[in-house]
């Protein structure tokens, strides 16, 4: 069975500073990897995914992840945050038999001006 | 284009009383529809998944359960609340079974069971 583990429940960080959230998933067989995230009171929103090829996926609003199959993580980062991206971040996995996603805690990433 | 409807938005319940949620997709065909249940600190945890008209899976023992009357209509119940049901649920969609598709969420409904 798969799990997703984000060790870091709240991030705070200052506005223009950079920021990591970390991810890490076990899983006996291949898997794809995606990011969500959610502002408050509303669904989530798909920020990248990885699915094969470039270990280094880019997605919306300047973030991007690296998977790292060695380390099973598959961290998400951004060099610069603004205000606006103040909310929650969750980390998912799917294995390529199933059509089930599996999330992780979610990580709440304030940003302060 | 795709959307997705969640109703209501939120909701306030007694405990031991009926709940229906309600969830509709447009735009697209056939599916895979899924229920998620977010409560605090807990993150999203699976509730169902239907692949189509008919066909449940229950992911966890609960309270609940769900029912997919037509191809685009995707139901969640109970008969009795207990305050433990309360949290955020929302609905999602798939457009194929192919696992890299994403999931495209709807915008939830706020439970709480007083």
């Amino acid at each position: 069975a798969q799990s997703v583990t984000q060790l870091d429940s709240q991030v705070p960080v200052f506005e223009e500073a950079p920021v990591e959230l970390r991810c890490n998933y076990s899983s006996s067989v291949s898997v794809y990897l995606f990011w969500y995230v959610q502002y408050p009171n509303q669904g989530l929103q798909l920020l990248l995914k990885y699915l094969s090829g470039s270990t280094l996926v880019k997605g919306i609003n300047g973030f991007e992840a690296e998977f790292n199959k060695s380390q099973t993580s598959f961290h998400l980062r951004k060099p610069s945050v603004h205000i606006s991206d103040t909310a929650e971040y969750f980390c998912a996995v799917s294995d390529r038999d199933t059509d089930k996603l599996i999330f992780g805690t979610g990580t709440r990433l304030q940003v302060f001006p | 284009s795709q959307t997705i409807h969640q109703w209501p938005a939120t909701l306030v319940q007694p405990v031991g009383s009926p709940l229906s949620l309600e969830c509709t997709v447009e735009g697209t065909s056939n599916p895979n529809l899924y229920w998620y249940r977010q409560a605090a600190g807990r993150g999203l945890q699976l509730l169902f998944y239907s692949v189509g008209i008919g066909q449940i899976s229950s992911e966890v023992p609960q309270n609940l359960s769900a029912s997919r009357p037509q191809d685009r209509q995707f139901i969640l119940s109970s008969k009795k609340l207990l305050l433990s049901d309360s949290g955020f649920y929302l609905c999602a969609w798939r457009g194929d079974t192919i696992p890299n598709s994403p999931l495209h969420f709807g915008n939830g409904t706020r439970l709480t069971v007083t």
